[in-house]
């Protein structure tokens, strides 16, 4: 089955740090990657999306390429504000499976950014 | 205008209880979702429906039963409350073939004692 790892978190950085959240995956076809954001006490906002291999999805900054090779999808930014402090979840889906594609979710991990 | 609108945002009830979540989409999308989050943020999809038609159930208790009036409505029933129950509750829609671009509503948290 599809399955999604994320890093363990949760991250800690100060303001204007690089960031890095390592998202793997194992899916059996050919799966669209995306990243979402949940700010606190709101539902989740599709961040960025990538559909085939070597498609890079940006949005607000943020970054990551679809790399099948290393079957990863790791998320950037090159330089975090305050206002970034979110939980962010690495997802798939199987546009294969038609009417019952459904998003597979990671863990999540909780960014905090110190100003 | 919100576009994945949930009520109630918060619910607090004892266990045996039966209660209902309501969500309504204005996106005028064909396919609505429920997911769960637990304490741990960890989500997992309960149904799907596609024009009001049940897509998938993924092993979910009897005691949840979902009902879409029209395909702008998805409410979920929740018989006999546990206390394993407790985890907010989200309602997401997407348009039919763009199944992994979801929109979620603010989340319902139910809190059984």
């Amino acid at each position: 089955g599809n399955s999604v790892t994320q890093m363990e978190g949760p991250v800690t950085l100060s303001e204007e740090a690089f960031l890095t959240i390592n998202c793997t995956y194992t899916a059996t076809g050919y799966p669209s990657l995306f990243w979402y954001v949940q700010y606190p006490g709101e539902g989740l906002q599709l961040l960025l999306k990538a559909t085939k291999a070597d498609d890079k999805g940006s949005n607000k900054g943020f970054e990551a390429t679809y790399r099948k090779e290393t079957t990863s999808f790791h998320l950037e930014k090159g330089s975090v504000q305050v206002s970034d402090s979110a939980v962010y979840f690495c997802a798939l889906s199987d546009p294969s499976t038609g009417a019952n594609s459904k998003l597979t979710f990671g863990k999540g991990i909780t960014l905090s950014v110190r100003p | 205008d919100t576009a994945v609108s949930q009520t109630p945002k918060y619910l607090v009830t004892q266990m045996g209880n039966d209660k209902s979540i309501k969500c309504e989409q204005n996106l005028g999308h064909d396919t609505m979702y429920w997911y769960k989050q637990d304490s741990k943020k960890f989500l997992k999809i309960m149904f799907s429906y596609n024009n009001k038609e049940l897509i998938i159930n993924e092993t979910v208790p009897n005691r949840f039963s979902p009902k879409s009036p029209d395909k702008a409505h998805l409410n979920l029933h929740i018989n006999s409350l546990e206390l394993g129950d407790s985890a907010v509750y989200f309602c997401a829609s997407s348009q039919q073939g763009a199944a992994g671009e979801l929109f979620f509503g603010e989340g319902s948290r139910l809190t059984v004692l």
